[in-house]
């Protein structure tokens, strides 16, 4: 079964730090670029960053450039968002997500993990 | 510009055909996907490319792009389509994606 699951999830104080990671199964894993897609509590989706299959390109959202960074470890199925400098606003639902090769669409989604940044 | 933009709420009649869409600059160079978010679940993809449908996603739904504006078609809304219906793309850069505010869809 092709599969996301994300982990990493909790509360978290203004100014701290959290990663959170996404494992995947059921696909080569290292054929596709992968997203990470936010979504605040009663608010809609927003898209964070992404990473390429080999590494070699990443993008990030201005609202966390500089504080996120995106990274994958291909050997683990793992795809992983180090978070520092948390702030309030980035309370919400993260979601991984694998783009296809096809029309960049994001055609399979973990089940989200909640990050609460509050003191 | 960066930003698409949808309707915030849509309703339909039971059995009836209804429309959402998405407006915005990079939809002239890319093609928009559709998602479909019931409460407490993670978004599904119901539409992709030009007018695909990933594999279960019943017939009714249907895509369609003209200018700036990319569409959703449901025909024939069922109870089951109830739900926040977002659009997504890449920006005008190419190097980010977007996503629309969401439509609320009722069917009454």
């Amino acid at each position: 079964e092709v599969q996301l699951v994300e982990s990493g999830g909790g509360l978290v104080q203004p100014g701290g730090s959290l990663r959170l990671s996404c494992a995947a199964s059921g696909f080569t894993f290292s054929s596709y670029w992968m997203h990470w897609v936010r979504q605040a509590p009663g608010k809609g989706l927003v898209w964070v960053s992404r990473i390429n299959s080999d590494r070699s390109s990443t993008s990030y959202a201005d609202s966390v450039k500089g504080r996120f960074t995106i990274s994958r470890d291909n050997s683990k199925n793992t795809l992983y968002l180090q978070m520092n400098s948390l702030r309030a606003e980035d309370t919400a639902v993260y979601y991984c997500a694998r783009e296809n090769n096809l029309d960049d669409a994001f055609d399979i989604w973990g089940q989200g993990t909640m990050v609460t940044v509050s003191s | 510009s960066s930003e698409l933009t949808q309707d915030p709420a849509v309703s339909v009649a039971l059995g009836q055909t209804v429309r959402i869409t998405c407006q915005g600059d990079s939809l002239r160079s890319y093609y928009a996907s559709w998602y479909q978010q019931k409460p407490g679940q993670a978004p599904l993809l119901v539409i992709y490319g030009k007018n695909n449908r990933p594999s279960g996603i019943p017939d009714r739904f249907s895509g369609s792009s003209s200018g700036n504006t990319a569409s959703l078609t449901f025909t024939g809304a069922q109870a089951e389509d109830e739900a926040d219906y977002y659009c997504n793309s890449r920006d005008s850069s190419g190097n980010h994606w977007v996503f629309g505010g969401g439509t609320k869809l009722t069917v009454l």
